[in-house]
């Protein structure tokens, strides 16, 4: 089967920096997202992987290694705003996109 | 209207009767899709359009139907509801099929509760 692993819930302190990991297994790979998705709101693109290395986009980064199925989000100088939760999602080989469950991520003062 | 528009944002049901969700886009983009959204689970794929005038099925259909008779309107219908369609719908459109940008751009979502 298809699936994406992330953590469910995280915490991390104001001004901090935090890395969400994801794993995927899927029937092919054509690119990597992370959404951000606020309490009751609808998710938000954040960014786009599909080359191996590091992309940096002001304070959040997103990094891919597909020999390893792995990617992970990276968010620099935390502020309370970042309070989400944040979805990783896999572009298949049929551009079906492989949804993980999200990781909750709370902030503290 | 700017974006992508859902109504109702919120309805409670009856199990057994008949509803529609309704999703409106104004960005001119050819692909739409309908996801649900549970807790603990990722974003389910329903039904998904690539242009007007074609449908497919996704991951979770049964129980559920939709139309593209135009590029801007994408119905979600409920024919029968039942208590585990309970969920948060979501629409959401790209531009061609997304394999361009990847990017999909939501609805604000619909809170169903089927008793």
């Amino acid at each position: 089967g298809q699936n994406i692993d992330q953590p469910t819930e995280m915490t991390a302190t104001e001004g901090a920096i935090v890395q969400i990991n994801c794993t995927y297994q899927t029937s092919g790979f054509n690119g990597l997202f992370w959404y951000q998705q606020h309490a009751g709101e609808a998710p938000t693109f954040l960014s786009y992987n599909v080359l191996d290395g590091l992309e940096e986009k002001g304070r959040f980064s997103s990094f891919l290694s597909r020999s390893k199925g792995y990617s992970y989000l990276l968010l620099k100088e935390l502020q309370m705003k970042d309070s989400a939760s944040y979805l990783c999602a896999v572009w298949n080989s049929n551009y079906q996109l492989i949804w993980g469950a999200g990781t909750k991520l709370i902030i503290k003062p | 209207i700017a974006g992508i528009t859902q109504a109702p944002t919120s309805q409670i049901l009856a199990a057994g009767r008949r509803m529609t969700l309704r999703c409106t886009q104004d960005m001119r983009h050819n692909a739409m899709y309908w996801y649900r959204q549970d807790l603990g689970l990722g974003l389910r794929l329903i039904h998904y359009s690539n242009t007007a005038g074609t449908t497919g099925k996704g991951e979770v259909p049964d129980g559920y139907s939709v139309s593209r008779a135009n590029t801007d309107d994408f119905p979600l219908t409920l024919a029968s509801a039942v208590p585990s369609q309970t969920s948060v719908y979501f629409c959401a459109s790209s531009d061609s099929s997304g394999r361009d940008t990847g990017e999909l751009f939501f609805g604000e979502g619909s809170r169903l509760t089927v008793l």
